[in-house]
């Protein structure tokens, strides 16, 4: 029973333009989400967080948005570059501990 | 400030075999968890040490151990290790204030 799901494994975007990266969850005990972004060969590593009491938290080109009522979350990457082609996972924290579950991942891929 | 160390970053060992992988945290991070990455299962949470007791255990067989020092340094041990054990094997390290973890380069072990 996937707890998260990140639905789309992969998306094509232009340099420039906005990459939208989306996660919906099922457990409304999760109380803290994050977005990480991978590369092959190396460990995640941490891109933006959002806590259960806000909707939205925006740093530089990333901005996550929060959804409660719709147990969804998303990430904006605007704009977007080379660059940030990757893996990109949400992960969320159960409010009885500090585990997290993760996504099965989407890759991104900006177009030059 | 130094990142996650994981120690080896590679590892060939064969069926029945145990392993011994180690990780040192992010100076002054006392909390260290483990994560197992593979193609079908994704990242998985193992299990979280802090101040040297495990404080969550993810869902895996009694045969996936842990233990961590006085100096927060930690290891993981596998013992009998089964063809399914190959995996990415990833340690993030926490600080007592944040949510946030950050993750090591992780330690590919290949079991044949």
């Amino acid at each position: 029973d996937q707890q998260v799901k990140q639905n789309s494994p992969s998306l094509s975007v232009q340099e420039g333009r906005i990459s939208i990266l989306n996660c919906d969850y099922t457990n409304s005990m999760f109380d803290y989400f994050l977005w990480y972004k991978k590369y092959p060969a190396e460990g995640p590593t941490f891109l933006i967080s959002i806590s259960s009491i806000k909707d939205k938290n925006e740093d530089g080109r990333f901005t996550v948005f929060l959804n409660k009522s719709a147990k969804h979350l998303s990430l904006h990457i605007v704009p977007s570059q080379p660059g940030d082609s990757a893996v990109y996972f949400c992960a969320v924290k159960n409010n009885a501990g500090n585990m997290l579950t993760f996504g099965g991942g989407t890759r991104l891929m900006v177009k030059p | 400030k130094a990142g996650v160390t994981q120690t080896p970053r590679y590892l060939i060992k064969t069926r029945g075999q145990q392993v011994t992988l180690s990780c040192s945290p992010i100076s002054g991070h006392r909390s260290v968890s483990w994560y197992q990455q593979t193609p079908g299962q994704g990242l998985q949470f193992l299990f979280e040490y802090f101040s040297e007791t495990q404080r969550n255990k993810g869902n895996f067989p009694g045969r996936f151990s842990g233990r961590q020092f006085s100096n927060s340094r930690s290891e993981m041990n596998v013992s009998t290790l089964e063809l399914g054990d190959s995996a990415l094997y990833l340690c993030a390290s926490r600080p007592s204030s944040l949510y946030e973890q950050f993750f090591g380069p992780g330690t590919r072990l290949t079991v044949l």
